[in-house]
């Protein structure tokens, strides 16, 4: 049975750096063709994906926060953890983490930006 | 980037009758391995999206077959045959095909 839980501050300040704990089970991020993804979510707003990270540690990022973006992986916690630089109100969503092949999904975390 | 686009936004529907959303990418979906990567999700209420389809036509286990993905090129269509009170929400359209991957902007299906 594979699950995926997100873990993280749910109020951060502007300008701060967040970092977000994807744990998950079920599956392993050494097999082959395996992943972890990020997603967000406005309030209210579409789904945008951010970043995923492979079995083999290649990683992508999307273009627009690539900059702000790193994703880092600990195999012997399965967890895989996002970190977003220089938070910003209009980074106030609700994150999830997803297999990469996207049949599996977390329960989402809300992180709010505010001073 | 992949600009997907869906229509139409908003779609009230009556319980019972079929429903079909449309969404178009702006450029082909084909992969260097030949697959066309085009999922559809379903996202209710206080929830996380779940899969629904996936390279355009698969149902992932425990979907009902009234949901269908069709489409080709850079159209594709989620149909559902007899709408049931349970598929209200929201429906998104997404590519992963190219880098980056893209989302629709959703469309919200309603009961009259």
């Amino acid at each position: 049975q594979i699950t995926l839980k997100e873990s993280g501050p749910t109020l951060v300040k502007p300008t701060q750096t967040l970092t977000l704990t994807c744990t998950f089970s079920g599956f392993s991020v050494t097999t082959p063709g395996v992943g972890v993804a990020w997603i967000r979510q406005p309030p209210e707003k579409a789904l945008e994906w951010l970043a995923v990270f492979f079995w083999d540690d290649n990683q992508h990022y999307s273009p627009s926060l690539k900059s702000r973006l790193t994703i880092t992986k600990d195999i012997s916690k399965s967890q895989v953890v996002l970190t977003m630089t220089n938070m910003n109100p209009g980074d106030t969503a609700t994150y999830y983490c997803a297999h990469s092949r996207l049949n599996y999904w977390g329960q989402g975390t809300l992180v709010t930006v505010s001073p | 980037d992949v600009v997907i686009t869906q229509s139409p936004l908003s779609l009230p529907v009556t319980l019972g009758q079929p429903a079909s959303i449309s969404c178009r990418s702006s450029q082909g979906l084909v992969h260097s391995d030949g697959n066309i990567y085009l999922n559809w999700f379903h996202q209710r209420p206080g929830q996380s999206p779940r899969r629904l389809v996936y390279k355009i036509s698969s149902r992932d286990s425990g979907v009902p077959d009234r949901f269908s993905g069709s489409g080709s090129g850079t159209d594709f269509t989620l149909q559902i045959s007899r709408v049931e009170a349970e598929d209200v929400g929201v429906y998104y359209c997404m590519q992963n095909t190219h880098w980056p991957w893209t989302f629709g902007q959703g469309t919200r299906v309603e009961i009259k």
